[in-house]
């Protein structure tokens, strides 16, 4: 396992449309992390699973905005109906709890750009 | 959590330490100082955690006064693969915590030939 990887890396849609990002994290990493990052802003902290349970949401996440980590492994990020303010980068880290720093591992994102 | 102040940028040339400061006037006792690199189209990476005084990886130092309300990251002779935003973070990130990572916009470091 060579890192946390994420899928697709671009993504265009027209506003309105759903669009799902995949993220898969280093496979021994319990914890796992969504941020979306505007340009220039650094990232933003969306939601955050501690194996399959979702333990965290930001108020930044709407109700179009779903997350899901079913089998504690892979994650998906859902975000129905766009808008083009959903335009960012979409970016997932994971992290192992038994590290004293909490180091997380961010994968390469996932660019939206709303129509 | 404690809120940081850094500079926007900073440009340098090859070979140079750069020193890079970051405020934190109101840190909490339990927290820690991260910072993280970030090149563009990539996802931020660790860089080095502190708590106090000084402490040195193979990629940087970070050096923590005794008051801890502010930090300083040292890159020894950077070359222009240094070029990146660099952020500096507070929080309890330690034994327990969620540890969501609150990020600033960081100080975008050029460095020049």
């Amino acid at each position: 396992d060579t890192g946390v990887s994420q899928d697709p890396r671009h993504k265009i849609t027209k506003r309105g449309q759903n669009v799902t990002f995949r993220c898969d994290p280093i496979s021994e990493h319990n914890r796992l992390y969504w941020y979306r990052q505007t340009l220039g802003q650094g990232p933003e902290f969306l939601t955050y699973f501690q194996n399959e349970a979702q333990l965290e949401k930001s108020r930044l996440l709407s109700d179009r905005f779903s997350a899901e980590r079913p089998k504690g492994s892979f994650s998906t990020l859902e975000i129905q109906r766009t808008e083009q303010g959903d335009s960012a980068m979409y970016l997932c880290a994971s992290s192992h709890p038994g590290q004293a720093d909490n180091e997380q591992f961010f994968g390469p994102g996932t660019r939206l750009t709303v129509l | 959590l404690a809120k940081t102040t850094q500079p926007i940028s900073m440009d340098s040339y090859e070979g140079q330490e750069v020193n890079i400061t970051c405020s934190h006037n109101n840190i909490a006792t339990n927290d820690y100082i991260t910072w993280y690199q970030q090149f563009p189209s990539q996802g931020p990476r660790f860089i080095i955690q502190g708590y106090k005084t000084k402490v040195t990886n193979e990629v940087a130092s970070l050096f923590i006064p005794a008051d801890r309300k502010s930090s300083t990251l040292s890159l020894p002779r950077v070359s222009l693969s240094d070029t990146a935003v660099y952020y500096c973070l507070v929080g309890d990130y330690y034994g327990g915590s969620q540890g969501n990572l609150i990020f600033g916009k960081g100080t975008k470091l050029s460095v020049k030939p």
